[in-house]
């Protein structure tokens, strides 16, 4: 069975500063990891995903997140924020190995930046 | 073009009641998935749908808890006997086949049983 674990389930951090939100997983399989970001009310939409290759991801808007098979991470980051990154953001996992297709997610950590 | 449409957005329930639940993928999507979100609480999966394929039901919580899929259409989720642990958001998804593939949420139905 797969689990995923985010540390942190809220993070206030001022405008402009950098922030790093925790994902760690567990999974007895090769996983695909993905970020997934909830705006304020809005729908679930993916952020960035790693499926294989470089373990450096990047999104569109400026997040990347580093996948470490040894420490079973998938931590993402961002080295300058905006008010408009306030969101809720969920990590997960899927089965990289033709198990089933179904999305592990965890808790979710609310960002939430101050002007 | 359209996204994943669900119905109704709000429903609210007496304890013991059957509630439906519609959710209407992204044209092509052959996969679709049901996922629950109590408070507080991550998202956790419920079933997942693959063509004509048998469907995952691992996610399931009780045999109160059922859903049908027609063709690579319309899914609709039925709770029978709601309880009040039963009250969350249920969340609908899309994707095209494949653990890989982003999945494309729907905006939601929140269920509350009085």
């Amino acid at each position: 069975a797969q689990s995923v674990t985010q540390l942190d389930s809220q993070v206030p951090v001022f405008e402009e500063a950098p922030v790093e939100l925790r994902c760690n997983y567990s999974s007895s399989v090769s996983v695909y990891l993905f970020w997934y970001v909830q705006y304020p009310n809005q729908g679930l939409q993916l952020l960035l995903k790693y499926l294989s290759g470089s373990t450096l991801v990047e999104s569109i808007n400026g997040f990347e997140a580093e996948f470490n098979k040894s420490q079973t991470s998938f931590h993402l980051r961002k080295p300058s924020v905006h008010i408009s990154d306030t969101a809720e953001y969920f990590c997960a996992v899927s089965d990289a190995q033709g198990g089933s297709e179904k999305l592990v997610f965890g808790k979710g950590t609310k960002l939430t930046v101050n002007p | 073009g359209a996204g994943v449409s669900q119905s109704p957005s709000n429903k609210v329930t007496e304890k013991g009641k059957d509630v439906e639940l519609r959710c209407d993928p992204i044209s092509g999507h052959t996969a679709l998935y049901w996922y629950r979100q109590r408070l507080g609480q991550g998202l956790e999966f419920l079933i997942y749908f693959q063509g004509n394929s048998a469907p995952d039901k691992s996610g399931l919580p009780s045999d109160r808890f059922s859903a049908e899929r027609t063709g690579e259409s319309v899914s609709t989720l039925t709770i029978q006997r709601t309880q009040q642990e039963d009250s969350a958001v249920y969340l609908c998804a899309s994707s095209l086949y494949g653990p890989y593939n982003e999945q494309f949420f729907g905006p939601g139905t929140r269920l509350t049983v009085l």
